[in-house]
């Protein structure tokens, strides 16, 4: 997972509340994306951002808010918008933005669950 | 659009033996193929991926993938599973088109487990 940082590993949270999900990368990556992994599915995109005071939505950005104001953080907040919040989310981010070819370097993930 | 398929949820495969954990994709123009691994409780780690070139191509832990491009297909393959190649294999792809912001898509996994 080198260079990827998460916090916390693991997250509880009461119905209503919003949640911070902390990212932190010392690769000097301009890109960096937020996943959200259910059992049995595969990783679904909740935000991109290609360089910092810049970011876009994914597949799955209802009841998600995120920032880049540092080029090494990326925060997600998962808000009481969101109506199925539990899951194990990953952060990662590549060199360039997400039109190349490069790959994508993950974190260990923080796995949220609702109370 | 693209898409990605993992037919198999689950592969076994004795130590020792040839391992292949298959994916197919389907894009408008060429391919980005990339395939991950993902141990328990722990974030995806990068094998290999295929840009243009040789078919056959060489990634980490022993680990090499096939582009067949009339098959469209990419298989994960191994000569000689280990215990420890237990784990959580992704297939992901992305279409080539410079300047495009378009994102990876992943397959749903297979759970591949290597019986001792």
């Amino acid at each position: 997972d080198g260079g990827i940082t998460q916090s916390p590993k693991y997250l509880f949270r009461k119905e209503g509340q919003n949640v911070t999900l902390s990212c932190e990368q010392n690769l000097n990556h301009d890109a960096m994306y937020w996943y959200r992994q259910d059992p049995g599915q595969g990783l679904r995109l909740i935000y991109y951002s290609q360089i910092v005071n810049d970011f876009q939505k994914g597949d799955i950005a209802e009841g998600y808010s995120v920032s880049r104001e540092k080029k090494e953080s990326f925060p997600l907040t998962v808000t009481s918008a969101q109506k199925n919040p539990t899951a194990f989310y990953l952060c990662a981010s590549s060199i360039r933005g997400p039109g190349g070819f490069d790959e994508q370097f993950f974190g260990p993930g923080t796995r949220l669950t609702v109370l | 659009a693209q898409s990605v398929a993992q037919p198999e949820d689950q592969v076994n495969v004795a130590e020792g033996n040839p391992l292949t954990v298959k994916c197919t994709y389907s894009v408008s123009g060429n391919p980005y193929l990339f395939w991950y691994v993902q141990y328990p409780n722990r974030g995806l780690q990068f094998l290999l991926k295929y840009i243009t070139g040789d078919n056959l191509v060489k990634g980490s832990y022993g680990f090499e993938a096939e582009f067949n491009k009339s098959q469209t297909s990419f298989h994960l393959k191994k000569p000689s599973a280990l215990v420890s190649d237990s784990a959580l294999y992704f297939c992901a792809v992305r279409e080539e088109n410079p300047g495009s912001a378009r994102q990876l898509t992943f397959g749903s996994g297979t759970q591949l487990t290597v019986l001792p």
